[in-house]
C-alpha cells in the first residue's frame, strides 16, 4: 500500500540550529516527492519537489531535502533555523499514475517548535 | 495575484443542518480537490475533479457532496449525514507538470465548528 510515514509528530530545536525532519515512503512506482509547510491556521506551501535528476533538492526559505532510494525516505534539513520556521511541515508521495492512483498521499505532519 | 479563494474562513453550524464552503482559483488549473484535517491525522482527500462536470470520491466522501459546474470554482457541502464535521477544510488545485505529477496550490482553509 502507498503510505507516508513522519516518524516524529514534534521537534523542539534551538534558534539557529540544525534541522532535520524525517520522511519515508511507500510507492509502487517512481515516486514524486513534496515537502509543504503550514503555519497555524493556514493552508500548505510548497517548499521543494522532487521529481527526477539530483536527488539533492533545493527549495525555500533555505531548505534542502534529499532523496534517498535504498532507504525510501526524503528528509528535509536546515542547516540554522530561525523562529520564523516554526510551523507544521508535511510531506507528501504522489506519481504519474492517471486517475486516483495520481494523488498526493500525505504523511500526518511534524509540529516544529523554535526555542530562542 | 493568482490563487485560491476560500470562504468562509470560520463557520459554524448547528447539528442537522447542511452548510457550503466555497472554492474559487483563477490559476486556470483544471484538477481541483477536497481535503479534511484534523490535529494528528494529516490531510484526508474527500473528493476530487480533473474536469469540469466530474468528480471523484477521495477516502473520506461519506457525507459530503460537490458541483463542478465551472472550472473556477468546486463548492463542498458538508450535508447532516456526516457525523463528525468539525474540522479545517483545505481546498486545492493543479495542473499537471511535463513530468506529469501533480504539483497541489492550496487554498487558506476553511475552519467548521458543530455547535
Amino acid at each position: 500500500a502507498q503510505s507516508v510515514t513522519q516518524p516524529d509528530i514534534h521537534i523542539t530545536v534551538s534558534e539557529g540550529a540544525s534541522l532535520e525532519l524525517r520522511c519515508n515512503y511507500s510507492y509502487g512506482a517512481t515516486p514524486y516527492l513534496f515537502w509543504y509547510v503550514q503555519s497555524p491556521g493556514q493552508g500548505l506551501q510548497l517548499l521543494l519537489k522532487y521529481f527526477s535528476g539530483d536527488t539533492l533538492v533545493q527549495g525555500i526559505k533555505g531548505f534542502e531535502a534529499e532523496f534517498k532510494r535504498s532507504q525510501s525516505s526524503f528528509n528535509l534539513r536546515k542547516p540554522s533555523v530561525h523562529w520564523s520556521d516554526a510551523a507544521e511541515y508535511f510531506c507528501a508521495v504522489g506519481g504519474n499514475y492517471g486517475g486516483s492512483q495520481g494523488n498526493l498521499i500525505f504523511g500526518k505532519g511534524t509540529k516544529l517548535s523554535v526555542k530562542p | 495575484d493568482g490563487g485560491i479563494t476560500q470562504s468562509p474562513k470560520y463557520l459554524f453550524r448547528k447539528e442537522g443542518q447542511n452548510v457550503t464552503l466555497s472554492c474559487e482559483q483563477n490559476l486556470n488549473h483544471d484538477a481541483m480537490y477536497w481535503y479534511r484535517q484534523d490535529p494528528g491525522q494529516g490531510l484526508r482527500l474527500i473528493y476530487y475533479s480533473q474536469i469540469v462536470n466530474d468528480f471523484q470520491k477521495g477516502d473520506i466522501a461519506e457525507g459530503y457532496s460537490v458541483s463542478r459546474e465551472k472550472k473556477e470554482s468546486f463548492p463542498l457541502t458538508v450535508t447532516s449525514a456526516q457525523k463528525n464535521p468539525t474540522a479545517f477544510y483545505l481546498c486545492a488545485s493543479s495542473t499537471p507538470s511535463p513530468s506529469g505529477a501533480n504539483v497541489l496550490t492550496f487554498g487558506a482553509g476553511s475552519r467548521l465548528t458543530v455547535l
